[in-house]
């Protein structure tokens, strides 16, 4: 199993600023992704975080909005940018080891644009 | 198109009894599948997981049976306990792509 650690837990923040979420895992891990899910709803796939190359984004989310880097195997961040109160949601950082094999998840970042 | 189901927004059950939550999905490629349960302010924790090639696993409590031919699968829980209400989703993945493709969630509440 993985562990990954991700921070901040939780932000209020203004509209128009950008907020970078970060998320570190434990061990080399082969993907990670970024969701996003917003109150009642399921998990919302934002991108999958490629190491050493662009994210690749799911329809609906573009990289201008939500830039990610992933400089290394163990670790990757979510930016969002000019943030509106449509935005406030809470993102999750996951990563997978291999084909057949459970997802781990982060704790979670709850954020609130005002 | 929703690729996963889950049909059913909340179950109430009596602790100690057994819990029932189902999953049906419409990809004849998905080929693993698998059981989180999520806590309000945490992010999802894995339960249990089945390959296709298994119409049952089980795991202390919790067991999956998959009918690959109704394309359903469900998750028990004997006996439930009151730590176990949450919301549980159910997901899937097809042979060689790593997304997982998420259903909608099953807001489970064990009444003491």
């Amino acid at each position: 199993s993985a562990v990954i650690s991700q921070k901040p837990s939780r932000d209020i923040c203004q509209r128009g600023t950008s907020l970078t979420i970060q998320c570190q895992v434990d061990s080399q891990v082969t993907m990670m992704f970024w969701y996003r899910q917003q109150p009642g709803q399921s998990l919302t796939l934002i991108a999958t975080a490629n190491q050493g190359s662009e994210a690749t984004y799911e329809s609906g989310f573009v990289i201008d909005k939500f830039p990610i880097s992933r400089p290394n195997l163990t670790f990757s961040t979510l930016t969002v940018s000019n943030m509106s109160p449509e935005d406030s949601s809470i993102y999750l950082c996951s990563a997978r080891g291999g084909l057949n094999t459970e997802a781990f998840f982060g704790q979670g970042t709850r954020l609130t644009v005002v | 198109d929703q690729q996963v189901k889950q049909n059913s927004p909340s179950l109430s059950v009596q602790e100690g009894r057994i819990s029932i939550l189902n999953c049906d999905y419409t990809n004849s490629m998905f080929d693993y599948f698998l059981w989180y349960k999520k806590y309000p302010a945490e992010g999802p924790t894995f339960l249990i997981s089945i390959s296709s090639i298994k119409d049952k696993n089980e795991d202390g409590r919790f067991t999956v049976f998959l009918n690959k031919s109704a394309k359903h699968l469900s998750l028990h829980i004997v006996p439930s306990q009151p730590g176990d209400s949450a919301v549980y989703f159910c997901a899937a993945s097809a042979q060689s792509n790593y997304q997982l493709i998420w259903g909608a969630g099953t807001k489970l509440i064990i009444k003491p």
